[in-house]
């Protein structure tokens, strides 16, 4: 079955730290992976994702992903948190049974606290 | 670019009443659209698949008489919450593939209490 794993309910780095969001996923064939950062009382913000080609991929505010197929991970990175980093951060992975709809399987999300 | 609107962003109503939310996307037409319902401190749950000028497409388990979907145009859907109670309260998000893309970007969501 497909499915996006997301270990961490919750991260916890001090501001200027490095920080790193974890997420495994399980999915027959090439995945396309995807990060969405999610704000109080809003909607989703696209990240940043992976189809294919370089498998360190950057998005925005600095963050990026490595794709690791061995591993079958898909980690978020930033090397110095800031403050307003702190929101909810969610995995998902396009479901290939969706055909041409690319409909997308959410991890749980984990929540990112960012400390001055 | 690729923004997406809903309106209202916040409702209360009252056990019984219908309530309908809309999804647009602002600058980019969007052949599908797809609802999801998210829990306090829960992840997103998809409840369908809304494709311009089709029926919607619901998952297992959603109720489609009770949760309507209209895809009237490539840049509006609209969700109609008939006949609500209050296990109907959550917050609603929609979101908007772009044509021949993979990424869908997200509504600012819909708050809904029913009281």
């Amino acid at each position: 079955a497909q499915s996006v794993a997301q270990p961490e309910d919750q991260v916890n780095v001090a501001e200027g730290n490095p920080l790193t969001v974890k997420c495994t996923y399980s999915v027959s064939g090439n995945p396309y992976l995807f990060w969405y950062v999610q704000y109080p009382n809003r909607g989703l913000q696209f990240l940043l994702k992976y189809i294919t080609g370089d498998n360190l991929v950057k998005g925005s505010y600095g963050f990026e992903a490595e794709f690791n197929k061995s591993q079958t991970s898909f980690h978020l990175k930033k090397p110095s948190a800031l403050v307003s980093d702190s929101a909810l951060y969610f995995c998902a992975v396009r479901d290939v049974k969706s055909g041409g709809y690319n409909k997308l399987i959410f991890g749980a999300g984990t929540r990112l606290a960012v400390h001055p | 670019g690729a923004v997406v609107s809903q309106h209202p962003s916040w409702v209360i109503c009252k056990s019984g009443t219908s309530v309908k939310i809309e999804c647009r996307s602002l600058d980019f037409q969007a052949t599908t659209m797809f609802w999801y319902r998210q829990f306090p401190k829960q992840s997103l749950m998809l409840m369908a698949t809304s494709n311009e000028g089709s029926k919607a497409t619901y998952e297992q388990g959603v109720e489609k008489d009770k949760f309507l979907i209209n895809h009237a145009s490539l840049t509006l859907s609209t969700l109609t919450v008939t006949s609500a109670h209050p296990e109907d309260s959550s917050f609603y998000i929609c979101s908007a593939r772009v044509t021949a893309s993979y990424e869908q970007y997200f509504g600012p969501g819909t708050r809904l209490t029913v009281t």
